[in-house]
Parts: C-alpha cells; structure tokens; sequence
C-alpha cells in the first residue's frame, strides 16, 4: 500500500521557469525527507524537515512540510538542466520499535536546454 | 569518509536461482535498511537490520531474507528468483536514533532471465 502521493508524476519544462511538486497523505510523519535520484544511481538525500509548517531553503530549492505534518512540497525556481531526475519525498515513522522511511510514487522532472 | 558501498553493480540470473547481494554502510553508522525499486517508481522497503536483528519487515515474501554482521555491513539474498524480482536493490545506511535520515548506495541492478 502506497501511502505518500506525488504530483505530477512527470514534469517537462525549460530552463528557467518555476515548478512545484506535491507529496500528499491521510497519514502523520514524524518527518519528511525529499530525494533526488539520476538513472542508474541511488537517491541522494536533499532535506530534512521535521516540524510542521517548516520552511528549508536549499539555493534555489524550497522545500515546505505541512502543518499537520500529511504533507509536503518542493518548488524550484529558476530550473536547470541540471535539476532533472526523478524526484522523491520519503516519510519517516519511527517511535518504539517502529522506526522506517516510507518512500512517494515519485516525479520524474525533465529540464530541457 | 566512504559512502555506502554494493556490490556487485550489475547481476544477471536465471528463473529458480539465489542471489546474495552486499553492502558496506557510511563510516558510524549502525542500521542498515534494504528497498526494491521497479523502473521510475518510488522504492520499497523490504527490510531493516540492527544488532544483527531484522528489526522491521515490508511486504516481502520470505524468499527475502538478509543478515547483518558485526562490523554493520549486511546481505540480502533471494531465494528461487522469479523474473518479477528484477529491479534495483538498494541498501541505506543510517543511525538506528536517527533511522529518518538514510544514505543510499549506488545500487544493484539485478536482471532475471
């Protein structure tokens, strides 16, 4: 059962315009981690937020988890060519012996030239 | 510091047979956790290792199974393979404290013919 969703689910744009991708769930997270993944690689740990109504910059990312903790989003201005990859937001429930990181269906972000 | 560390990169097998495949987690830290991933999806978790205890499962049939040894590094081998068990295996490191954060490695890619 998935339970974090991603939206959209692919995105192509051109360099230099703005975009934002959605991770949505009925579920609380104690945490909410967003990773970037390239063909062939492992994904590649961006942020961390842990408190709801958060708000972390990362240069020309901007990564935001929801008050209520169900949700995030990632918005990057200004896209390059560079940020394409596929997109991933992971969510953390741990306490007790329960302590794991469910992953999102993903966005696959292309950035043409 | 090393990253996360697998081997092999890439392993070709056929229907019915096992795979024994390996990872090495960042300098200090003590959990290892293993996810499947299918081709432009988010990853599964399939398990998690700590003190050398599988700690937490996924829904994974037991042909599934790992180990953990004490210098951290892990295994996960997969019995009788089918070809749905094609997909890339990657293995995250993490402090058992701070499970949330995880450090992926590169991945192996394993095709089942």
């Amino acid at each position: 059962t998935q339970l974090l969703e991603q939206s959209p689910q692919f995105l192509s744009i051109q360099e230099g315009e703005n975009l934002t991708v959605y991770c949505n769930s009925s579920s609380v997270f104690s945490s909410l981690q967003w990773y970037r993944q390239e063909p062939g690689e492992g994904p590649v740990l961006l942020v961390t937020v842990v408190t709801g109504g958060e708000v972390k910059k990362l240069k020309r990312l901007t990564f935001q988890f929801g008050d209520a903790r169900k949700d995030s989003s990632l918005h990057i201005t200004a896209a390059q060519p560079g940020d394409t990859g596929l997109y991933l937001c992971a969510g953390g429930k741990y306490g007790g012996a329960t302590n794991k990181l469910i992953f999102g269906t993903g966005t696959l972000l292309a950035v043409q030239p | 510091d090393a990253g996360v560390t697998q081997s092999p990169t890439h392993l070709i097998k056929t229907r019915g047979q096992q795979v024994t495949l390996r990872c090495s987690p960042k300098s200090g830290h003590d959990t290892v956790s293993w996810y499947q991933q299918a081709l432009g999806q988010g990853p599964q978790f399939i398990f998690q290792y700590y003190e050398e205890e599988e700690r937490q499962r996924g829904n994974f049939p037991d042909r599934f199974s790992g180990h953990q040894f004490p210098n951290y590094s892990s295994e996960l081998n997969v019995n009788a393979l089918l070809l749905g068990d094609s997909a890339l295996y990657l293995c995250a490191s993490s402090l058992w404290r701070v499970t949330y954060e995880q450090y992926f490695g590169p991945g192996t890619r394993l095709t089942v013919t």
